[in-house]
Formats: structure tokens, C-alpha cells, sequence
């Protein structure tokens, strides 16, 4: 079945800095790669996401890549700010389910 | 106006104990899952219903159970909880079922059994 690495498990950064969190998955088969944000408490909410037949989307301060040779997709956060702090999930699209990586806790200081 | 709401928010019991999680949508989703997240906060599909009818099963013990009375509600009942159970629970919808929409996750239950 699917398998989804993901890394760093944590990461601390200065307000203003950019994070990059990057994800590898093992189905060449998968076509569907969301990110889910977790704040403390509460359940995972995407954020963005990106299909297959594309290599790269952005919304605002938040962009995705992805790499289908090497099975690589990757978060970029810019301009970060306190409130990004988060554990951050990404997903690739097994046979009818989502198959997360093990987070990322992402810290933002002021 | 929850998307998609839980109960109980925490949950504390003996071993051995049976209970019942509830969960609701009111976004007219057709998919509702149940996901376990653990101590590390992994997070892992326990099951997948499209329109009250079961389509994932994960390898999951037979003391959990889901029922899907309607399209908007999946409940998940635990027999005999055992310390291992201890985890949070998601419940979340999607408008379609694949895995390829939007998933709307609740706000977790916590589950810890002593």
C-alpha cells in the first residue's frame, strides 16, 4: 500500500522567515496530494492541495510542488507569522483513501 | 452552524468499558470517515462510508463498530476498550467518496481508557 514520508518532524523559524516542508510517497499510481494545517485542539483543515497534471500552485503565502519522477511534493510557507504555528499533515491519495505523513510541527516566533 | 460536529469532546473510562461516539454533518456530504490519531499524532483511516453504506475497512479490531443511521451521521461504538484505544478521533465528510475532495474533519474526541 501507500506510504508517505515526511520531514522535518519539527521546525522552528523566525516571524518573517519561510518554512519548507517536504513529503515522499511511494504509490507512482497516486494523483492527488492535499495538505491539512492542525492547530492545538482541533482537527485538520486543508490548506491547499494539487493534482497530478500539474507541477506547482500557489495561494497567497502558501505553495505546493510537486516532482511525480522522483515522488516528491513539497510545502513552501512565505512571510511566515505566528499564527502558521501548527503541525502541519501532507496526504497522497491511495486506493480510495488519504495516507498521511507523520506531521510537522511547524513554530513561528515573533 | 458546525460543518461537522462530535460528542463527547473527552471521554474517560475503564478497561473493558463499551462506548459510543457520535458524529453529524450538516454539509450534505455524501462520505463520512472515522480516523485515529495517536499519542505521536499519527493519523490513520478507520473507516469510510458513501451514503450510509460501508466502503473502507481498515484493519481494525472487531470491538470497533461504525453505523451509519443516515447520510449525515456515522457513529463509531468501542467493546471492551482496551489501553491501547487511548487516542483522538476524528470524524470527517467529504462530498464524494475516492478520496480525492476535500475532507471536513470534526473537532476530535478524546478518548483515554485507564
Amino acid at each position: 500500500g501507500e506510504n508517505v514520508e515526511q520531514h522535518p518532524s519539527t521546525l522552528s523559524v523566525q516571524e518573517g522567515d519561510s518554512a519548507v516542508i517536504k513529503c515522499t510517497y511511494s504509490d507512482s499510481a497516486s494523483n492527488y496530494f492535499p495538505w491539512y494545517k492542525q492547530e492545538l485542539g482541533k482537527g485538520p483543515q486543508l490548506i491547499i492541495d494539487i493534482r497530478s497534471n500539474v507541477g506547482e500552485k500557489k495561494d497567497q503565502r502558501i505553495a505546493v510542488t510537486l516532482n511525480k519522477t522522483a515522488k516528491h511534493f513539497s510545502l513552501h510557507i512565505t512571510e511566515t507569522q505566528p499564527e502558521d504555528s501548527a503541525v502541519y499533515f501532507c496526504a497522497s491519495l491511495g486506493f480510495q483513501k488519504l495516507v498521511f505523513g507523520t506531521g510537522t510541527r511547524l513554530l513561528v516566533s515573533p | 452552524d458546525t460543518a461537522v460536529s462530535q460528542t463527547p469532546k473527552y471521554l474517560v473510562t475503564q478497561m473493558g468499558n463499551d462506548k459510543s461516539i457520535k458524529c453529524e454533518q450538516n454539509l450534505g456530504h455524501d462520505t463520512m470517515y472515522w480516523y485515529k490519531q495517536d499519542s505521536k499524532k499519527f493519523l490513520k483511516i478507520m473507516f469510510s462510508y458513501n451514503n450510509k453504506e460501508l466502503i473502507i475497512n481498515e484493519t481494525v479490531p472487531n470491538r470497533f463498530s461504525p453505523k451509519s443511521p443516515d447520510k449525515a451521521h456515522l457513529n463509531l461504538h468501542i467493546n471492551s476498550l482496551e489501553l491501547g484505544d487511548s487516542a483522538v478521533y476524528f470524524c470527517a465528510s467529504s462530498h464524494t467518496s475516492g478520496g480525492a475532495d476535500t475532507q471536513y474533519f470534526g473537532p476530535g474526541t478524546r478518548l483515554t481508557v485507564l
